[in-house]
């Protein structure tokens, strides 16, 4: 079936490192995605997007990188910095008559001071 | 302040009392969406609005009901709350213009029935 994963569950990086954190798709229609972040008690927060035809885009600090040969994407996150500690989703538009959005299980980013 | 706002945040409830959660967006918004999230599982839809008066099942939307009667709110509610619904449920809202896809969440609430 049509799903959007990520491999890993669970991230810790130094404070000043750069992170990377991975999500696969499956459905080869899908021509935009998007990445979210969620900050403990809170709800998910828009970080950046990317369309199909890009293979790359970048935003403060925050690069999302597209495969569509092998269907995955990434969010690379430079220097990274205790607040970037949260949960982090990936999510995928399914182009259907009302572009109904999946999210994948999120993974959990922890910055070690 | 551009927001969406979710009421109450905390709820704990016993199996089969009517609840309802209510949501408000004071952007203009015609999209609407209520999601639970649960342990491993991401945010799973349940219910969406593409207008007033036009809702919509999402992928898990057994046991609940919406509506939308005006375009700002969009509660949520369980007519008869069961244990399964424990959950953490968030509202979310985006335009159907340029950069639609883009949703706008709640804060979020967490219910537990018991």
């Amino acid at each position: 079936g049509e799903s959007v994963g990520l491999h890993l569950p669970t991230l810790s990086v130094q404070e000043g490192d750069n992170s990377i954190i991975n999500c696969a798709y499956s459905n080869s229609a899908s021509d935009y995605f998007i990445w979210y972040k969620q900050e403990s008690g809170k709800g998910p927060q828009f970080i950046i997007d990317i369309r199909s035809n890009m293979d790359k885009r970048q935003g403060q600090r925050v690069t999302v990188l597209l495969n569509k040969t092998v269907k995955h994407l990434s969010l690379q996150i430079a220097a990274t910095q205790p607040g970037d500690s949260a949960v982090y989703f990936c999510a995928e538009d399914m182009k259907t008559s009302y572009d109904k959005v999946i999210f994948g299980p999120g993974t959990s980013l922890s910055v070690i001071p | 302040e551009a927001q969406v706002t979710q009421n109450p945040r905390y709820l704990i409830t016993v199996t089969g009392k009517k609840l309802t959660v209510t949501c408000s967006q004071n952007m203009n918004h015609e999209y609407m969406s209520w999601y639970r999230q649960d342990p491993g599982l991401g945010l799973r839809q349940i219910y969406y609005s593409m207008n007033v008066e036009v809702t919509d099942k999402g992928d898990v939307p057994e046991g609940y009901k919406v509506s939308r009667k005006e375009k700002r709110n969009f509660p949520l509610i369980l007519e008869s709350p069961s244990p399964n619904q424990t959950s953490l449920y968030f509202c979310a809202s985006s335009s159907t213009g340029v950069g639609k896809n883009i949703q706008y969440f709640g804060a979020g609430t967490r219910l537990s029935v018991l």
